[in-house]
């Protein structure tokens, strides 16, 4: 079956550092996501991206928040500059026209 | 606005018994409802979804949900609970008419604890 690939699994970052988390989505889908899961609380919506502009972005997803699609395969969600509260597990997602969505395994951000 | 409400956050259940994991929702219009599976150090993995049609949808693994408008419920029902079945369970909606970027709107999850 096809996967979402992420990269890194695990990301340390001191307070106030840029990070670029990295994803991968299936080839054929049109439809892309960020969510993420601070530990104990609900998956959070933060943006979706579609035919290469953000078509809708939750209250979370601030000016430090950015998303790019720089290439036909690669889908990047950049963190300007991380806040402790920016910890969490982040996940990203794509859709094809079935609106079954895939996820990827995630990536764990810790920022001290 | 949308949101769902799981209620419970573990459910313990024996092996061989009927499980059923709660999710109660709130949409302005006509809901699109989904389940997630996460199984540790992975996604969260499509289980089943509800769009129109039959209130009972079927999905993976043996699981199914009913969808019940006037109490406004979805929730996630097997037969005859497996050991492997243990994971975390996440409900999720979308409002049909918010359609800009079919964003789904998660529960908090419940995980599912299912002993030998």
């Amino acid at each position: 079956e096809p996967e979402v690939t992420q990269t890194p699994s695990h990301q340390v970052t001191q307070m106030g550092q840029e990070v670029i988390l990295r994803c991968v989505p299936i080839s054929n889908h049109l439809y892309f996501y960020w969510y993420r899961q601070i530990l104990g609380q609900k998956v959070e919506f933060l943006v979706s991206f579609y035919n290469n502009e953000i078509s809708e972005k939750s209250e979370i997803f601030d000016d430090q928040f950015s998303v790019e699609r720089p290439d036909g395969s690669n889908f990047t969600l950049k963190i300007r500059s991380t806040k402790l509260e920016d910890s969490a597990m982040y996940f990203c997602a794509s859709m094809g026209v079935d609106e079954k969505l895939f996820f990827g395994s995630g990536t764990q951000l810790s920022v001290l | 606005a949308q949101s769902v409400a799981q209620p419970e956050d573990q459910v313990n259940v024996a092996e061989g018994n009927p499980l059923t994991v709660k999710c109660t929702y709130s949409v302005s219009g006509n809901p699109y409802l989904f389940w997630y599976v996460q199984y540790p150090n992975r996604g969260l993995q499509f289980l089943l979804k509800y769009i129109t049609g039959d209130n009972l949808v079927k999905g993976s693994y043996g699981f199914e949900a009913e969808f019940n408008k006037s109490q406004t419920s979805f929730h996630l029902k097997k037969p005859s609970a497996l050991v492997s079945d243990s994971a975390l369970y996440f409900c999720a909606v979308r409002d049909v008419n918010s359609n800009s970027g079919y964003a789904l709107n998660f529960g908090k999850g419940t995980s599912l604890l299912v002993t030998p």
